[in-house]
């Protein structure tokens, strides 16, 4: 069964300060999606960012970028440039041939 | 951009009755949907999978006769609580994948979820 960690439940940065958010994986699949996906106080689960296993390139999308550690299973997630919408739950997933998994959740706040 | 409309958004029942919570993709056909709990301050625990035509797949643990689920067509999913109880109150979430699109290629699209409040 795939499991999905992430080990810091709560975490704090200034407004403009750089955070990241770690997450890691087990799985014996080698074809796989994994995401970040946001989920502020309206509890609406918004996709930040996914990658691809079978790419090498880490994905991108403005300020969020992540670094994918394939041999490592290893997936964070890096914020640049903070801003107060940030704030929210964070949660990194795993999706093989059947579901998607979610990790405990990290949650973010920006402080101004 | 795909849209997964779940209702209702808040519920609130009496112990021992039942509550039906429907998931509806509105502009994707989805053979499989996904229905998830979520308690506060805790992730999204998988609950069942739901297939278009057939029966649910549940998550160890998940009494199929207390949670049903009925996939009847590729845009409505339902869960059905029954005889609900105050342990029952929690925040239900469904999601669902494009048929059109390949297994791994898209992101689940999730409801707005649904608050179940039993007293």
């Amino acid at each position: 069964a795939q499991t999905v960690t992430q080990s810091q439940p709560e975490m704090s940065v200034q407004e403009a300060e750089t955070v990241t958010l770690s997450c890691t994986y087990d799985t014996s699949e080698n074809n796989y999606y994994l995401f970040w996906y946001k989920q502020p106080p309206s509890r609406q689960m918004i996709l930040v960012i996914r990658q691809e296993a079978y790419k090498q390139q880490n994905a991108t999308e403005n300020r969020f970028s992540v670094n994918f550690q394939k041999a490592a299973k290893s997936f964070s997630l890096k914020i640049s440039d903070s801003q107060l919408g940030d704030t929210a739950m964070y949660f990194c997933a795993f999706q093989g041939a059947q579901k998607l998994v979610f990790g405990q959740g990290t949650r973010l706040t920006i402080n101004p | 951009g795909a849209v997964v409309s779940q209702h209702p958004s808040r519920v609130i029942c009496k112990s021992g009755t039942s509550v039906k919570i429907e998931c509806r993709s509105l502009d994707f056909q989805a053979t499989t949907m996904f229905w998830y709990r979520q308690f506060p301050k805790q992730s999204l625990m998988l609950m069942a999978t739901s297939n278009e035509g057939s029966k649910a797949t549940y998550e160890q643990g998940v009494e199929k006769d207390k949670f049903l689920i009925n996939h009847a067509s590729l845009t409505l999913s339902t869960l059905t609580v029954t005889s609900a109880h105050p342990e029952d109150s929690s925040f239900y979430i469904c999601s669902a994948r494009d048929h059109g699109v390949g297994r791994y290629n898209s992101p689940l699209h999730f409801g707005n979820g649904t608050r179940l409040t039993v007293t």
